[in-house]
């Protein structure tokens, strides 16, 4: 089956820096990617998705790169606020009509 | 209703007895997704109805698990015969039109303790 790999688990920066997450997946046959945030005791979010006829999107702090050759795709968040920190999950659709999701990575942003 | 509402919040219940877990997803949306997140990790896709039809059961762990949406609309989980390890958040999500391009919301879901 599809098998979708997230890191770093988990990401400590200080407030204003960048931060950077990035998955890999498998399945060629994969042709849309969204990032959820899940704050802490609260249900996961949809905050930016990707399809695979774009390299890049962007939504003001938060960017998402793929790169189709390589199987892999990125969330960038510049200027990063106390806010941002969540657990940030990946996810890609495989061939299927469900999402893979990857294991997660915890966003610690230091004020 | 406005959101994917999920019943009950918390489910505690004795190894051996059998749980149904609810999910009453946004009015009009065709698809509806059952996942199980462990705690730490990302959902894990359990199964998912287009309206009434089960359209993909392949993450259903064994046969104790089932699900059904008779109506197209709300449906139920059910696990029989509960073990320990099935302990989780069972999450629900439905999207609009059948689409997983069109996102998927998520209910705040049913977190499952068996003792």
């Amino acid at each position: 089956g599809e098998n979708v790999e997230q890191h770093p688990s988990t990401l400590s920066v200080q407030e204003g820096d960048s931060a950077v997450i990035k998955c890999t997946y498998s399945d060629s046959a994969s042709n849309y990617f969204p990032w959820y945030k899940q704050e802490l005791g609260k249900r996961p979010q949809l905050i930016i998705d990707i399809r695979s006829n774009v390299g890049e999107k962007k939504d003001q702090r938060i960017a998402v790169t793929l790169n189709k050759t390589a199987k892999h795709f990125s969330l960038h968040i510049t200027e990063t606020q106390p806010e941002d920190s969540a657990v940030y999950f990946c996810a890609d659709n495989n061939a299927g009509n469900m999402l893979t999701f990857g294991g997660g990575t915890r966003l610690m942003v230091k004020p | 209703g406005a959101g994917v509402s999920q019943s009950p919040r918390y489910k505690v219940t004795k190894r051996g007895q059998d749980v149904a877990l609810r999910c009453d997803p946004i009015s009009g949306h065709v698809s509806l997704y059952w996942y199980r997140q462990a705690l730490g990790q990302g959902p894990e896709f359990l199964t998912y109805f287009n309206y009434e039809a089960q359209q993909d059961k392949s993450g259903l762990p064994n046969d104790r698990f089932s699900a059904e949406r008779p109506e197209g609309s709300i449906s139920t989980l059910t696990i029989q015969r509960t073990e320990q390890r099935d302990s989780a958040m069972y999450r629900c999500a439905s999207s609009l039109r059948g689409q997983v391009r069109d996102g998927y919301t998520f209910g705040s879901g049913t977190r499952l303790t068996v003792v």
